[in-house]
């Protein structure tokens, strides 16, 4: 059964600082997506990763993805508050396996 | 930009009531899907539809739910009986091959 893991769960940062989100899953896959949510609302498509070391960049957002490792991850650059959300991995293998979602609150 | 939309935005029911959630995907999409999110959580798969079939469900997806694409725009989910535990956020997704776009949701409540 594949499981898809995300950490942190929670993320408090201040605006203007790094950080990283990282997405890890049990069996093969070469299709991954990160999408935000608000609270309340739907899931919006952020990023979509079809092959190994495949990169996307959106703004102060940018995703990779590493097949070999089982690893993607989803890397802010000096956060703004407008940032503050879930943000959930989800592999692809025909239907999506979500991971825990990551709340990420930014502090002014 | 062509999106998925959902009705009812929210539904009430009680317990043991039969409901049906109704989905518009995009129009040239193939691929059909239906998820939850119980408050809090994480979002889980219920069913996957392509070419007038199931193609994939859940565990979830018991003999108490069903789907249908009554036409040629509708999808809809129906939860025969439902229970508490049925109360949830419903996600209606749709997709040409990958990267499913999802709506805006039902949030079912089961009193």
């Amino acid at each position: 059964e594949l499981k898809v893991e995300q950490n942190p769960l929670f993320l408090s940062m201040q605006e203007g600082k790094n950080y990283t989100i990282y997405c890890n899953y049990s069996t093969t896959s070469d299709r991954l997506y990160w999408y935000r949510q608000d609270p309340g609302k739907s899931l919006e498509s952020l990023f979509v990763l079809l092959s190994n070391g495949a990169v996307k960049q959106e703004g102060r957002l940018m995703a990779s993805l590493d097949t070999k490792a089982r690893l993607s991850t989803l890397h802010i650059t000096a956060a703004v508050h407008d940032l503050s959300a879930t943000y959930f991995c989800a592999v692809d293998k025909g239907k999506l396996t979500f991971g825990t979602g990551t709340r990420l609150t930014i502090i002014p | 930009e062509p999106e998925v939309t959902q009705t009812p935005s929210h539904q009430v029911t009680q317990m043991g009531q039969e409901v049906i959630l109704r989905c518009v995907p995009i129009s040239n999409h193939l691929y059909f899907y239906w998820y939850r999110q119980i408050l809090g959580q994480k979002v889980e798969f219920l069913v996957s539809f392509y070419n007038n079939e199931i193609s994939e469900k859940s565990e979830i997806f018991d003999d108490q739910f069903s789907v249908e694409r009554p036409d040629g725009s509708n999808f809809t989910l129906k939860i025969r009986s439902t229970k508490l535990e049925d109360s949830a956020m419903y996600f209606c997704a749709s997709s040409e091959e990958t990267r499913p776009f999802f709506g805006p949701g039902t949030r079912l409540t089961v009193l």
